[in-house]
């Protein structure tokens, strides 16, 4: 069955840090699809990356890139250069096939200036 | 081209009321999905629709339904509603198209706060 895992309730990070959000997924299926979103406090979901199973690098968006490995089924984001934006709800989620799609209970990110 | 809207953005309901969402995707998207989000149980799936047929299902019980009309927005529907309910409801929309591939970006709504006294 799939399953996402963010196992980071919470994170305090400097202003200007690179953050990694942590991310470990499961599935049997050999096609799927890895997403991951920002919620701020006014509640809208931001898509931010999103990475194949078979895409053969890493997937990059701005400040944003997805650490994808593969055999470890783990999905990390990196946020490089952290701003105060940045402070928000993160949700990793991934699909298989054309099935549904699931999502982790999320990190909160508190970025200090 | 204008975002996925939801209404209402706030609704509040009583015990054994039923309540019906409405949401308008983005402009040429075919597939609505919808989501209950709640601080215990977080971001949970509901049900997701293309092109008129529900395509998946999550795992609530048969007092939540949803339907998709031809132009693509979608309603859902919570009968007999409980305490429970209480939650954020969001709606994303997406091209839903083969050629796109199933991963093709969701883009959320703003959401309906749904409570239930």
């Amino acid at each position: 069955a799939q399953k996402i895992t963010q196992t980071q309730p919470g994170m305090f990070v400097q202003e200007k840090e690179a953050v990694t959000l942590d991310c470990t997924y499961d599935t049997s299926d050999p096609s799927y699809g890895l997403f991951w979103y920002k919620q701020p406090s006014s509640g809208e979901m931001i898509f931010l990356i999103y990475q194949g199973s078979y895409d053969q690098q890493n997937a990059t968006e701005g400040r944003y890139s997805l650490n994808f490995q593969k055999a470890r089924k783990s999905a990390n984001l990196v946020i490089s250069a952290s701003q105060l934006g940045d402070s928000a709800m993160y949700f990793c989620a991934m699909r298989e096939g054309w099935g549904k799609i699931i999502f982790g209970k999320g990190t909160r990110l508190h970025i200090l200036p | 081209k204008a975002g996925v809207t939801q209404t209402p953005r706030y609704l509040i309901k009583t015990r054994g009321q039923q309540v019906t969402l409405s949401c308008s995707p983005i402009s040429g998207h075919r597939s609505v999905s919808w989501y209950q989000q709640t601080p215990g149980q977080g971001l949970q799936f509901l049900f997701e629709y293309f092109s008129e047929t529900q395509r998946n299902k999550g795992n609530f019980p048969g007092r939540f339904s949803g339907r998709q009309f031809s132009n693509s927005r979608s309603e859902m529907n919570v009968s007999t509603l409980e305490l429970g309910d209480s939650a954020l409801y969001l709606c994303a929309s997406s091209l839903g198209e083969l050629a796109g591939g199933p991963y093709n970006e969701q883009f959320f709504g703003p959401g309906t706060r749904l409570t239930v006294l």
